[in-house]
């Protein structure tokens, strides 16, 4: 089944303590994206990948790091987490880019105290 | 500043009728319009799509128009059923951009 995987789902951290989201696609796409949803503010991008080694900063990169050593693998890494960034994290995956259908993954809650 | 603007937080409608979705959008270079719809604790999931070419996609019960002029889409969602309960995002996105823009979401709520 074609999916993107996301763990943790649910994840509560204090200010501080490093952490890595884990996301994974079995669809060979190419491109990749993290994602925040917060209330009214609708969905951000945070970071993307275009290939293996190749990321960029989306809208609000602040505080986030990311990595593609793999090109199923993605993984969103807070260094040094703050209540800011407590949120509901997306990753998504996509064959082309721009206007292509991207997959979701089915979200990761996290709260930072 | 909002480049794709969902202006109702909120709509409901009755079960069989119509639902209609609004987005507006201020860039003249997206040329690609998708909406998702999203069930709470999942992630979102791609509805339909059009491109800058076309002003009418349909699929199923759901149809997109798209009024280049005017800068807005909207889904069109005929009839309603319950199970359309959810939010719909519209997202927007030139053919050449990696980001997509979306907007902050429409909760549609389909009475029984």
């Amino acid at each position: 089944e074609a999916q993107v995987t996301q763990n943790p789902r649910y994840l509560i951290t204090v200010t501080g303590k490093k952490l890595t989201v884990t996301c994974s696609q079995n669809m060979n796409h190419e491109y990749m994206s993290w994602y925040r949803q917060d209330p009214g503010l609708g969905l951000r991008q945070i970071y993307y990948s275009m290939n293996v080694e190749v990321t960029d900063k989306g809208d609000v990169p602040e505080g986030y790091k990311v990595s593609r050593k793999e090109k199923r693998n993605f993984p969103l890494i807070l260094e040094s987490p703050s209540p800011n960034q407590t949120s509901l994290y997306f990753c998504a995956s996509s064959l082309r880019r721009g206007g292509d259908e991207q997959f979701f993954g089915p979200g990761t809650r996290l709260t930072v105290l | 500043d909002q480049q794709v603007k969902q202006n109702s937080p909120s709509l409901s409608v009755q079960e069989g009728r119509i639902s209609i979705l609004n987005c507006d959008y201020t860039n003249s270079m997206f040329d690609y319009f998708l909406w998702y719809k999203k069930y709470p604790a999942e992630g979102p999931t791609f509805l339909i799509s059009i491109s800058s070419i076309k002003d009418k996609n349909e699929d199923g019960r759901f149809t997109v128009f798209l009024n280049k002029s005017a800068k807005h889409l909207s889904l069109h969602i005929v009839p309603s059923q319950p199970g359309d309960s959810a939010v719909y995002f519209c997202a927007a996105a030139s053919g050449g951009s990696y980001i997509p823009t979306f907007g902050r979401g429409t909760s549609l709520i389909v009475h029984p």
